[in-house]
């Protein structure tokens, strides 16, 4: 079985402070991870993807297998950054396994 | 280029009746998914269909059913409903012969009511 866990549900940061959102994952084989992004008032979409490797929005993320977790940092939180924020992954047969999601906040 | 559209917006239902819910994939892609959202949690996978087929579910029941059509659009049914199927239902394409073959497109959802 596949499961995602985001152990924060809100986070409160200050404008350019740090930000670190929390993902752990049990799966058997090799997942691939990704981070979701929900803004107010627009759909779910793909934030990143472990395998691209790349920074989006000043977002990073790097997978740990060791520590099965694949937690996602911004150096300087902005306030475009508020969201709500997924961790999923994907194993072989395709479907997506979310974790419960963090509410990020960052205040003025 | 089309996104994921779906409808209706919302809609409000009684206990053991019945509903459909309808998504039109992204331009491009072949493959689409169903996901269950309650209040407060992550969406849960329900199924997905790939080539007109049922390709992978989830833990719902078989009173949760679907179908792809040729345009590759979908339709979600959900027999018998029950006061715990109110969620927003999330449609997602994905396209099996492109290269980031797990990345998914999401609709805007289908917020559903049961009374």
């Amino acid at each position: 079985a596949q499961r995602v866990t985001q152990p924060e549900k809100l986070l409160s940061v200050f404008k350019g402070a740090p930000v670190e959102l929390k993902c752990n994952y049990s799966y058997s084989g090799s997942p691939e991870l990704f981070w979701y992004v929900q803004y107010s008032r627009q759909r779910l979409q793909l934030l990143l993807r472990h395998i691209s490797r790349e920074s989006i929005k000043g977002f990073t993320a790097d997978l740990n297998k060791g520590e099965t977790s694949f937690h996602l940092k911004k150096p300087f939180a902005q306030e475009e950054d508020s969201a709500m924020y997924y961790c999923a992954l994907s194993s072989n047969d395709y479907k997506l396994s979310f974790g419960a999601g963090t509410t990020v906040t960052v205040r003025a | 280029e089309t996104g994921v559209t779906q409808s209706p917006t919302h809609l409000i239902k009684t206990r053991g009746q019945q509903v459909t819910l309808r998504c039109s994939s992204q331009s491009g892609h072949n493959t689409v998914s169903w996901y269950q959202q309650a209040l407060g949690q992550g969406p849960q996978f329900i199924f997905q269909y790939y080539r007109e087929e049922e390709n992978g579910r989830g833990n719902f029941p078989p009173r949760f059913s679907g179908l792809q059509f040729p345009n590759y659009s979908s339709e979600l049914n959900v027999n018998a409903l029950e006061l715990d199927d109110s969620a927003l239902y999330l449609c997602a394409s994905s396209s099996r012969t492109s290269g980031s073959r797990n990345e998914q497109f999401f609709g805007p959802g289908t917020r559903l009511t049961v009374l």
